[in-house]
């Protein structure tokens, strides 16, 4: 079956702009997480969602949100993007059935340069 | 809180030597310990997973992970390592849905 399908993979933007990341987790997953990926922070949890409810959210400014549709996709959305926002975000899927089932699986990332 | 540590940022080691890299968790109740891996330009891929039982949990690719309640640790092992083995490795602890990563190990297997 198909895995967790982040678009698009690479995005540059400009300071100041916003930005929406997709993810389509896999098919009848209906927990979806996001994290952000940088060299000097790591991997951070920034919120996950389960059947359209957000149910955890990270330590991240108001800028980062997201939400999630009725099929169990996400997106995330970054507003007045600062120098420090340029990162690998990665989308994870899983059941959400904690902690029956805990396996979460994520797809490659989208890479995101802020100049 | 829950977090994990992992204290070395690189091991090196040798092909067909064994390979340890290290992981202590701090964890409030059950502690749900996990294994990931990540490839250059590529997403975490599921290597092994602690929830309760046995204290050795194989995984993946032949690795496996011993959890040590007492050590509060979760240290990743393999019998024999490969240069296919390189590659950035994670430690987490999950809490519903949320993953609490360490800051990753570096590992260089050396033909």
């Amino acid at each position: 079956k198909a895995g967790v399908t982040q678009t698009p993979r690479y995005l540059i933007k400009t300071r100041g702009q916003q930005v929406t990341l997709s993810c389509s987790p896999i098919s009848g997953h209906r927990s979806v997480s996001w994290y952000q990926q940088t060299p000097g922070q790591g991997l951070q949890f920034l919120f996950e969602y389960f059947s359209e409810t957000q149910r955890n959210k990270g330590n991240f400014p108001g800028r980062f949100s997201g939400r999630q549709f009725s099929n169990s996709r996400s997106e995330m959305n970054v507003s007045t993007l600062e120098l420090g926002d340029s990162a690998l975000y990665l989308c994870a899927s899983s059941l959400g059935l904690w902690p029956l089932n805990t396996e979460a699986f994520f797809g490659q990332g989208t890479r995101l340069t802020v100049v | 809180a829950q977090s994990v540590a992992q204290p070395e940022d690189q091991v090196n080691v040798a092909e067909g030597n064994p390979l340890t890299v290290k992981c202590t968790y701090s964890v409030s109740g059950n502690p749900y310990l996990f294994w990931y891996v990540q490839y250059p330009n590529r997403g975490l891929q599921f290597l092994l997973k602690y929830i309760t039982g046995d204290n050795l949990v194989k995984g993946s690719y032949g690795f496996e992970a011993e959890f040590n309640k007492s050590q509060t640790s979760f240290h990743l092992k393999k019998p024999s390592a490969l240069v296919s083995d390189s590659a950035l490795y994670f430690c987490a602890v999950g809490d519903f849905n949320k993953f609490y990563f360490g800051s990753g190990t570096k590992l260089n297997v050396k033909p």
